[in-house]
């Protein structure tokens, strides 16, 4: 069964704002993380939060996590153009499996 | 020099045909892995291996048949292909045993069954 869910499931935003984008997973988690999806490529991993904390910054993302409520949130400020691409939280319930959504797809226009 | 690369990067065929996907990684990991992207970009893992030895088996069909000669390589083998087999395939691989394994992709597979 899909473990992450991301809302909204896509997102269009004017170069420069900011896009936040939402996961909520159902087990508990030892971490959870984001991953980036250009079109027509693999996903790329961009920030790992661990299950004792709270936020974690990256460059111009933020991710918050909420274990109590099972989610996760990601930010990203001053968005470019180069920030177009799907993005996706996954959860690890356990050592050998990692498990995504289906993702947030986010257009930044020029 | 490409961390995880997976050949072919395109693959289409006729349905009942067989079918193979190779996988190899340069990162030393112990863990890889087969994921399926549909169309609506949902992405589900099919299998997990470490060390060569199968961890995980997602309720795939038995058509689907991963094969690692050692630990740096995970190929796919796919029998007497369906159109519903029509999909992105992607290798991965991590370090599992650190307890904080990321993820490193191939760029996909995508194949077409008509």
């Amino acid at each position: 069964s899909q473990q992450g869910e991301e809302d909204p499931q896509a997102l269009s935003i004017q170069e420069g704002e900011n896009a936040t984008m939402n996961c909520s997973y159902k087990t508990s988690i030892n971490n959870l993380q984001w991953y980036r999806q250009n079109s027509g490529r693999g996903l790329v991993h961009l920030i790992l939060i661990r299950s004792n904390e709270r936020e974690k910054h990256s460059g111009r993302l933020r991710v918050t996590l909420d274990t109590s409520k099972k989610s996760s949130s990601l930010l990203i400020t001053a968005s470019r153009a180069a920030d177009t691409a799907s993005y996706f939280c996954a959860t690890d319930p356990n050592d050998y499996k990692l498990s995504f959504g289906a993702g947030t797809t986010v257009t930044v226009r020029a | 020099d490409t961390a995880v690369s997976q050949t072919p990067k395109y693959l289409v065929t006729q349905m009942g045909n067989d079918k193979s996907i190779k996988c190899e990684q340069n990162l030393g990991h112990d863990t890889m892995y087969w994921y399926k992207q549909d169309s609506k970009k949902f992405l589900k893992i099919m299998f997990s291996y470490n060390n060569k030895e199968l961890i995980i088996n997602e309720t795939v069909p038995n058509r689907f048949s991963p094969k690692s000669p050692d630990k740096a390589h995970l190929n796919l083998h796919i029998n007497s292909l369906e159109l519903g087999d029509s999909a992105v395939y992607f290798c991965a691989s991590s370090q599992a045993s650190t307890g904080a394994a990321v993820a490193f992709f191939g760029q996909g597979t995508r194949l077409t069954v008509v």
